[in-house]
């Protein structure tokens, strides 16, 4: 199975600081027909997921646009441009290119 | 606006089985791939499988780690999706969520149901 390792496991964040989150994956992501099929996730506390971006970069509707995705192969990165306090909760990498689908580990998010 | 509603958990004992159902409204439901996935308390989720629509025969897709014990199944004409857990064991224990597969991702998620297999 593809393992994805997030890092940090947890951050702390002040109202409008800027943060990063990494996700690398131990084989590369990249599918035979030329996308690359990471996505990320948040999930608010005592709620479900929330998809967020879709292969690498897409922004899902309705998500504001201070999130961003970046990457490539094996190596991906998730910004937040300005925290603001509904973003809290944890964060999940999840792969579509190899079966069975595998997530992150997570990253929690704290708002200081 | 797309939802997705599961019902059937509770408390199961170890080696017992279950059923869990998906209610979907609000999309077309005969359209789409749908999934189960689950997240045992204070970890990540783990996708279980999903099951192709009815241009793609309904077949269906395991992770290795339930193939052989849970069985994915749907009824188009109800909109229901199904999860039949067999053999069900203490590391079963989670939320179960029914989510709907796009052409590149999962994006909506129902709101759970928590299944607890314990004596």
């Amino acid at each position: 199975d593809v393992v994805l390792t997030q890092t940090p496991p947890t951050l702390s964040a002040t109202i409008g600081q800027s943060v990063s989150i990494s996700c690398r994956s131990s084989q590369s992501l990249l599918d035979s027909d030329g996308d690359t099929y990471l996505n990320w996730f948040l999930q608010r506390p005592g709620q479900s997921p929330q998809l967020l971006i879709y292969s690498v970069s897409n922004l899902e509707s309705g998500v504001p646009n201070r999130f961003s995705g970046s990457g490539s192969e094996t190596d991906f990165t998730l910004k937040i441009s300005g925290v603001e306090a509904e973003d809290l909760g944890v964060y999940y990498c999840m792969q579509a290119t190899h079966a069975p689908l595998t997530f992150g580990s997570g990253t929690k998010l704290e708002i200081k | 606006e797309v939802k997705l509603l599961e019902s059937g958990g509770g408390l199961v004992q170890p080696g017992g089985s279950m059923r869990l159902s998906c209610a979907a409204s609000g999309f077309t439901f005969t359209d789409f791939y749908m999934n189960w996935i689950r997240q045992p308390a204070g970890k990540a989720p783990e996708w279980l499988g999903f099951i192709r629509n009815k241009a793609n025969g309904y077949t269906t897709e395991y992770n290795p780690s339930v193939k052989g014990r849970f069985t994915i199944s749907r009824d188009d004409t109800q909109n229901m999706l199904y999860l039949q857990m067999n053999t069900l064991r203490a590391e079963d224990t989670a939320t179960y969520y029914c989510a709907r597969w796009t052409h590149t991702t999962v994006d909506y998620w129902g709101q759970g149901v928590m299944v607890t297999v314990s004596s």
